[in-house]
């Protein structure tokens, strides 16, 4: 499987300031998702990340509050904008590759507190 | 109805015994199936994948599917308190999605 960094692992943030999130991967692959894992919860899908071109986000999830970029196949960055506590999360990349075909490998989480 | 349901547990197993960790599902198109481990703290990790309805081995771990039932199962043989963990179901939705569950949470009795 892929090796999968994010950056940063954890941050605490103020209220109304916004957070980038960046996912390194070691190797091209074909699909790069965002995952957010509150408290207690399952994972929810943020987005798709889409190399080149805008992401694809899920019901509940809008462009303007969570910005992602994917400028090429081994990297994205996902956005968190003008936090509130109701941010604090968990945000997990996840890809999967041309040798994975059907599965996903998540990266290490960045743990967010927002105060 | 829940796309995916899992009890939520905890679901406790003396060591050495046979953990079986339970699934079903709501949308009859899925065809690939899922399970992660995750530890507290940790992000998920993918131990096993089940395509084909029946029994797939895999070491101490056993995936079972049968579609025509939307039921998907884990047992996990010789259990080790390392096993000790939240275990998410996830089908791949008819929207190519993988859908999560919320997981059982498992506890091995040392």
């Amino acid at each position: 499987s892929a090796v999968i960094s994010q950056k940063p692992s954890r941050d605490i943030c103020q209220r109304g300031t916004s957070l980038t999130i960046q996912c390194q991967v070691d190797s091209q692959v074909t699909m790069m998702f965002w995952y957010r894992q509150q408290p207690g919860q399952s994972l929810t899908l943020i987005a798709t990340a889409n190399q080149g071109s805008e992401a694809t986000y899920e019901s509940g999830f809008v462009i303007d509050k969570f910005p992602i970029s994917r400028p090429n196949l081994t990297f994205s960055t996902l956005t968190v904008s003008n936090m509130s506590p109701e941010d604090s999360s968990i945000y997990l990349c996840s890809v999967q590759t041309r040798a994975s075909y059907n599965e996903q490998f998540f990266g290490p989480g960045t743990r967010l507190t927002v105060l | 109805q829940k796309e995916v349901e899992q009890n939520s547990g905890p679901l406790s197993v003396p060591e050495g015994a046979i953990a079986s960790l339970n699934c079903t599902y709501s949308d009859r198109v899925s065809q690939s199936f899922f399970w992660y481990r995750q530890y507290s703290g940790k992000s998920p990790e993918l131990i096993m994948s089940i395509y084909s309805n029946g029994d797939k081995e895999d070491g101490r771990f056993t995936a079972q599917l049968n579609k025509a039932s939307q039921y998907v199962s884990l047992l996990i043989r010789d259990s080790q308190p390392s096993d000790s963990a939240t275990y998410l179901c996830a089908p791949r939705n008819r929207d190519d999605k993988i859908i999560f569950g919320k997981g059982t949470r498992l506890h091995i009795l040392p």
